[in-house]
């Protein structure tokens, strides 16, 4: 059974600072989603990693992923408040079962001046 | 513009009651799914489905069941055996095939049970 956990699941930063999400998977998973959700809200696709070594970046925000360690990470660097959101990731089991994800628990993200 | 709708927004339900939260995507997704949200916590899926006609249960589907008649919609019925329906709720769709794992998500339903 495929198990997500993310950690930190708080996490308090200051703006300009840089942190790191990490989001360990606990068997052989294909590709790695993260995503995004803003409080009462839905969740948004931030990025999709497709295999090992995989980095993409988007503003502030960077992704890899790392298949033999199972683990992906989300970088934020030079924090804004604009980021405090909730961050999940995701991995899915492959095969037939590609839009089967199982997501962590989410990291909620507050960024004080 | 594409996307796809939930509805109700917000839904207060009593004990005993069945419930049925729509979702249609006219994205022309082959895929969908539901999620289940609780306070604090990931997402679940409950159900899915791959194809019209065709779906399957997910982690958690004892008390849910669905249809899936149209390509475009998908609806959840909550009924009276979930013991614990209160809840956050997403539909989700996606490409089919190996694409499939990017799922865009609705607005979401929130099931209230007094």
């Amino acid at each position: 059974e495929l198990k997500v956990e993310q950690n930190p699941l708080f996490l308090s930063m200051q703006e300009g600072k840089n942190y790191t999400i990490y989001c360990n998977y606990s068997t052989t998973s294909d590709r790695l989603y993260w995503y995004r959700q803003d409080p009462g809200k839905s969740l948004e696709s931030l990025f999709v990693l497709l295999s090992n070594g995989a980095v993409k970046q988007e503003g502030r925000l960077m992704a890899s992923l790392d298949t033999k360690a199972r683990l992906s990470t989300l970088h934020i660097t030079a924090a804004v408040h604009d980021l405090s959101a909730t961050y999940f990731c995701a991995a899915n089991a492959g095969g037939t079962s590609y839009g089967k994800l199982t997501f962590g628990q989410g990291t909620i993200l507050t960024v004080h001046p | 513009d594409g996307g796809i709708t939930q509805s109700p927004k917000y839904l207060f339900r009593k004990e005993g009651q069945n419930v049925t939260l729509s979702c249609e995507q006219n994205l022309n997704h082959d895929a969908m799914y539901w999620y289940r949200q609780d306070p604090g916590q990931g997402l679940r899926l409950i159900y899915y489905s791959q194809i019209v006609n065709d779906f399957q249960k997910g982690d958690i589907a004892e008390g849910y069941s669905v249809s899936r008649e149209k390509k475009e919609s998908f609806p959840l019925t909550v009924t009276s055996a979930q013991k614990n329906p209160t809840a956050f709720y997403l539909c989700a769709s996606s490409i089919s095939g190996e694409g499939a794992g990017e799922l865009f998500f609705g607005e979401g339903s929130r099931l209230t049970v007094l």
